[in-house]
């Protein structure tokens, strides 16, 4: 079955460094995620890219963070001048082949810890 | 805003039972609504997706169902086993707004 692809499973980095979250999403889908969970809370929605753009941002979405498709297969997710509660695991999801959200298949996560 | 919520938040049962998680949500305009499980640390494992106009889906022992009226859906279990022991989480729309989840333990 088509995976959903995260690299790297676990990231340590220091506070005020710049962080980027690899994403390989499905290939044929056309909206693409990012999500996050905090250690014991919800799984919050960040933004979804459609046709090369953002299509919707949340709150959490600010200026600190971007998201690019540099090519064909990659999905990535910037985090600028982290800070200690950035810690959290990082979802990328895909979801609709035929033009219409659908099925959202998620990846295994990237844990992000801020130090 | 959409909210979801789920009850309960943690459900411990014997080997074999039948159970119903709940989720109801506070937006009725929604696209689809989508159960998930999650194993601890790991990430989300699709599980059903009914789309607005559906009112129930079925995956092997899982049935999932949606009421848009009431705000409502629910994920029956059938003959549960220790495997099914995970946290389940309901998610609606487009961008999922996703509820806290239902910690399920099975016991042998």
């Amino acid at each position: 079955e088509p995976e959903v692809t995260q690299t790297p499973s676990h990231q340590v980095t220091q506070m005020g460094q710049e962080v980027i979250l690899r994403c390989v999403p499905i290939s044929n889908h056309l909206y693409f995620y990012w999500y996050r969970q905090i250690l014991g809370q919800k799984v919050e929605f960040l933004v979804s890219f459609y046709n090369n753009e953002i299509s919707e941002k949340s709150e959490i979405f600010d200026d600190q963070f971007s998201v690019e498709r540099p090519d064909g297969s990659n999905f990535t997710l910037k985090i600028r001048s982290t800070k200690l509660e950035d810690s959290a695991m990082y979802f990328c999801a895909s979801s609709g082949r035929t033009g219409t959200p659908g099925r959202s298949t998620f990846g295994s996560g990237t844990r992000l810890t801020v130090v | 805003k959409q909210e979801v919520t789920q009850i309960p938040a943690a459900l411990s049962v014997p080997e074999g039972e039948n159970l119903v998680l709940n989720c109801s949500f506070t937006d009725s305009a929604i696209y689809n609504l989508q159960w998930f499980r999650q194993d601890p640390g790991k990430g989300l494992t699709s599980l059903l997706l009914i789309q607005s106009s559906q009112r129930e889906q079925t995956s092997g022992r899982l049935n999932a169902s949606l009421d848009k009226s009431s705000g409502r859906s629910t994920l029956y279990i059938a003959a549960s086993q220790p495997g099914d022991s995970a946290t389940y989480l309901c998610a609606g729309s487009y961008q999922l707004t996703f509820g806290k989840g239902t910690k399920l333990s099975v016991i042998p």
